[in-house]
């Protein structure tokens, strides 16, 4: 059974980069699209992005400029970077797998990590 | 705010039967992509209950039900259940925007 948990630091300063990883056990990493999801308290679920096992991304336009995806097989992870995070960034940060895009779904999802900016 | 439209919240006495309904436009559920749904408690990993529109995975119970028209789509809960409690979320994909979307999410209250 595939198991997903995120971990990194829970509070990041404003204007730094906010640095999360997902470890995945229980499959290998390879063929499937690693995506991550946030959820900024009591607001809805906002897809940031995807990598696919071979590095390939796909990200949420809005997020675009400041995000970078990526993947290691050797480890059996994957990581989201932010940049430039404001208290907007505030949220829960969600890794999950989907086996294709668009309109695909996710599953399994990790617990979820709550990352806090502060000013 | 989010692409596609849930009521905040829904509730039902054990036994009875719930919906929550999903709306969208014609860039996204209209347009003919697939709508999922999830179930969440806080703190716990949100689980896939519904994908492709009407399909449950292994495991889920087949008190769990879904179904999608036009721009909308519906999951239905019966015989209500106190471990039901949860809030639920749709997702879809918008052309448009080229992203995933989800509703807002519904909490439901079983009473």
């Amino acid at each position: 059974q595939v198991q997903l948990l995120e971990s990194g630091p829970g509070l990041v300063k404003a204007s730094e980069t906010l640095s999360l990883t997902c470890i995945v056990s229980g499959d290998a990493i390879s063929s499937y699209y690693w995506t991550w999801i946030r959820q900024p308290p009591g607001m809805g679920l906002q897809w940031i992005g995807y990598v696919y096992y071979n590095g390939r991304t796909n990200y949420n336009p809005s997020l675009k400029s400041r995000v970078t995806i990526s993947v290691d097989t050797s480890k059996n992870q994957f990581s989201l970077k932010l940049s430039s995070v404001t208290a907007a960034d505030t949220a829960f940060y969600y890794c999950a797998r989907s086996i294709a895009v668009a309109d695909h779904w996710f599953d399994p999802w990790g617990q979820g990590t709550l990352v806090t900016v502060s000013s | 705010q989010s692409v596609l439209t849930q009521p905040p919240s829904v509730s039902g006495a054990p036994g009875q039967r719930v919906t929550v309904s999903c709306t969208g436009t014609s860039s996204n559920i209209g347009a003919g992509y697939d709508v999922h749904w999830y179930q969440h408690l806080p703190g716990t990993a949100p689980k896939l209950l519904i994908y492709a529109n009407t399909n449950r995975p292994s495991g889920v119970p087949d008190r769990f039900s879904a179904s999608k028209s036009g721009t909308s789509a519906s999951l239905a809960i019966t015989w209500l259940q106190a471990e039901d409690e949860a809030d639920y979320y749709c997702q879809s994909y918008d052309r448009s925007l080229s992203v995933s979307v989800f509703g807002g999410g519904t909490k439901l209250t079983v009473l």
